[in-house]
């Protein structure tokens, strides 16, 4: 088991272009989470996938994000028409979703995106 | 609206002394509770979790502590390490569908 992985680590791009990360969880975890973090501030909140189905997402994700998990493995979320104010940390989790600990979610170690 | 809050930024602590770090909440609906510890560079790492039926869990050096009636919960870390120097979060979900975090609190324990 090598965790919770994120790539890339690093990402510079100009505003206006589309951007897209990848995710890949734990291999046994059915649930797959994406934050956003700003500086001083906690994770929040994007979207969640149970298995490939998303089932959450918050109203924090304009119509410029998507995110997919086709056949309920790694997760890509993608940022279209990229704006200043998209430049963060983006965090990914995965969690087991049943048994003993079903809600204790395994973070990345996230992708900086600078919008320049 | 911020839903967790946790409302000191920052602790410090002598190594061997207890560190109480605290958040609170507004949702009367969260039904699990989680810390987790933040490294520079580095995404959060799980500590340990309170289910709301509980108002105690202990792992170690870490003890979580849950009052439903405040909406309050604490981690306890006993003794405190320099190791354990970093930003810590509380995090609250409802089912584990949806997760709010505070803003954190940055630790510094001195040798």
């Amino acid at each position: 088991d090598t965790g919770v992985s994120q790539d890339p680590r690093h990402k510079i791009t100009k505003r206006g272009q589309n951007v897209t990360f990848r995710c890949d969880p734990i291999s046994e975890h059915n649930r797959l989470y994406w934050y956003r973090q700003t500086l001083g501030q906690g994770p929040e909140f994007l979207t969640y996938f149970q298995n490939e189905a998303q089932l959450e997402k918050s109203r924090l994700l304009s119509d410029r994000f998507s995110a997919e998990r086709p056949k309920g493995s790694f997760s890509t979320l993608e940022i279209q028409r990229t704006e200043q104010g998209d430049s963060a940390m983006y965090l990914c989790a995965s969690s087991s979703g049943s048994g003993v600990a079903p809600y204790e979610q395994y973070f990345g170690p996230g992708t900086r995106l600078t919008v320049t | 609206d911020q839903q967790v809050k946790q409302n000191s930024p920052s602790l410090s602590v002598q190594e061997g002394r207890i560190s109480i770090l605290n958040c609170d909440y507004t949702n009367s609906m969260f039904d699990y509770f989680l810390w987790y510890k933040k490294y520079p560079a580095e995404g959060p790492t799980f500590l340990i979790s309170i289910s709301s039926i509980k108002d105690k869990n202990e792992d170690g050096r870490f003890t979580v502590f849950l009052n439903k009636s405040a909406k309050h919960l604490s981690l306890h870390i006993v003794p405190s390490q320099p190791g354990d120097s970093a930003v810590y979060f509380c995090a609250a979900s409802i089912t584990g569908n949806q997760f709010y975090f505070g803003t954190g609190t940055s630790l510094t324990v001195i040798p």
